[in-house]
């Protein structure tokens, strides 16, 4: 039931860019990403709410195609702060929020 | 204050044993929520707490008992585990409409059941 993330894995040289995808079978209403670290928290990165959105935060943004059930997160020229574990999640019913599937990314020098 | 805080960090427990997880925010968040997370998985939901009410168990075993005695603070009773429960139990908090607005994690307690 959870989202679908693509890829699962990625490895980036510093100053390179990545895309990643996240896709449910369901319609999703709002899409929202996170960054965890190793044994750290998910720290909230930002919260898509409507089809057609876009939003920024520093080098990181994101987009929302709500008819395709689709978003994707934009890793702009890439530092070694961005290595972690980024998950998309949604809420299918009310207050059950699912994160998605998970991208491992790794940002080496 | 923007945190939620969890403790202890660690916590090595037999299989009879009873042990509790704490978590507490100062944000006046409403809403509260339990997560399991396995090795390269992501959090699994387990419940979720809304005005100190319990309204969502996802079919977490009986022996995970959570509790939450004020809106500041959630527990997380364990007795009888078995290894397999092994794993980071995450707490998150939220306005209400955390689906609208996002949930702030602590940084988690790791649970290891020998």
């Amino acid at each position: 039931q959870q989202p679908v993330q693509s890829p699962q894995a990625v490895i980036l040289r510093e100053g390179e860019d990545a895309v990643i995808n996240c896709s449910s079978s369901k319609a999703l209403y709002s899409v929202h990403w996170y960054r965890q670290k190793h044994g750290e928290a998910p720290v909230f990165l930002m919260i898509l709410l409507k089809g057609g959105e876009q939003k920024g935060h520093e080098k990181i943004s994101a987009s929302f195609n709500e008819k395709k059930q689709q978003s994707s997160l934009y890793l702009t020229a890439s530092q070694l702060s961005y290595s972690g574990t980024y998950f998309c999640g949604t809420t299918y019913n009310f207050n059950k929020f699912y994160f998605g599937s998970g991208t491992k990314l790794n940002v080496k020098p | 204050d923007t945190e939620v805080t969890q403790t202890p960090k660690h916590l090595v427990m037999g299989m009879t044993n009873k042990k509790s997880l704490k978590c507490e925010q100062h944000m006046g968040h409403r809403a509260m929520y339990w997560y399991k997370q396995k090795a390269k998985k992501p959090p699994e939901l387990m419940f979720v707490y809304s005005y100190e009410k319990l309204s969502i168990n996802e079919s977490v075993p009986s022996r995970f008992s959570p509790e939450c005695p004020n809106s500041s603070l959630l527990n997380l009773h364990l007795h009888a585990l078995q290894p397999e429960d092994s794993a980071l139990y995450l707490c998150a908090s939220s306005p209400l409409g955390g689906q609208y607005l996002g949930y702030t994690f602590g940084s988690g307690t790791r649970l290891t059941v020998v």
